[in-house]
């Protein structure tokens, strides 16, 4: 069964501009979640979406949102990028009924705003 | 918030059990503990959870002390490749529905020595 994947891997993005990011969970999984990765601050939460609900949300500013489809699949959108969001942002799937279930995680988009 | 605490950094010769801690002394009854492995800049791996027995699979065990407030990850014969940074995670309910967040502590960086 194939993994998480997410797209792109790289981007680099200038201050002000928006960015969408991209996950398709593994099949069967309708749950995704997403977090940010910064030297800094570490492993955090950003949202979670279960069949195409926001069930779970991090303390983010509203820059930050996302969407879930029918299919599963779920983006995250970063809007007027400021130097800080440049991170790593990972995407996490679980077959997620309960919200209870592992988490699964993709290799991640390498975000770099300039 | 993270409710866990793991020293920063361990070494361990190949070949031999990496023996890995990780104190929780905050945890409730229902709060499952998580592992996961994160290799450089790739996305974190999932090696295993529990919530009071001893586990085991393919890639690790799990001890966990009778009170809960401790566990104990156990490689049992560490790789070059095992070399990575040890995520002991308390899973936190963080809604009325159950839905799950992963908060991430700073991990124990571990480097397995040839």
């Amino acid at each position: 069964k194939a993994g998480v994947t997410q797209t792109p891997r790289y981007l680099i993005k200038t201050r002000g501009q928006q960015v969408t990011l991209s996950c398709s969970p593994i099949s069967g999984h309708r749950s995704v979640s997403w977090y940010q990765q910064t030297p800094g601050q570490g492993l955090q939460f950003l949202f979670e979406y279960f069949s195409e609900t926001q069930r779970n949300k991090g303390n983010f500013p509203g820059r930050f949102s996302g969407r879930q489809f029918s299919n599963s699949r779920s983006e995250m959108n970063v809007s007027t990028l400021e130097l800080g969001d440049s991170a790593l942002y990972l995407c996490a799937s679980s077959w997620g009924p309960t919200g209870r279930e592992t988490q699964y995680f993709g290799p991640g988009t390498r975000l770099l705003v300039l | 918030d993270a409710k866990t605490t793991q020293p920063p950094s361990m070494d361990c010769a190949e070949g031999r059990a990496a023996n890995l801690p990780c104190n929780h002394s905050t945890i409730s009854g229902n709060e499952y503990v998580y592992w996961y492995r994160q290799i450089h800049s790739q996305g974190p791996q999932y090696i295993i959870h529990g919530l009071k027995n001893n586990e085991t699979n393919e890639m690790a065990s799990l001890i966990i002390t009778e009170d809960r407030k401790s566990s104990t990850l156990i490689l049992p014969h560490a790789t070059l490749r095992d070399t990575a940074v040890y995520y002991c995670i308390v899973r936190v309910e963080s809604t009325p529905q159950g839905a799950q967040k992963l908060v991430f502590g700073q991990g124990t960086r571990l480097t397995i020595n040839p």
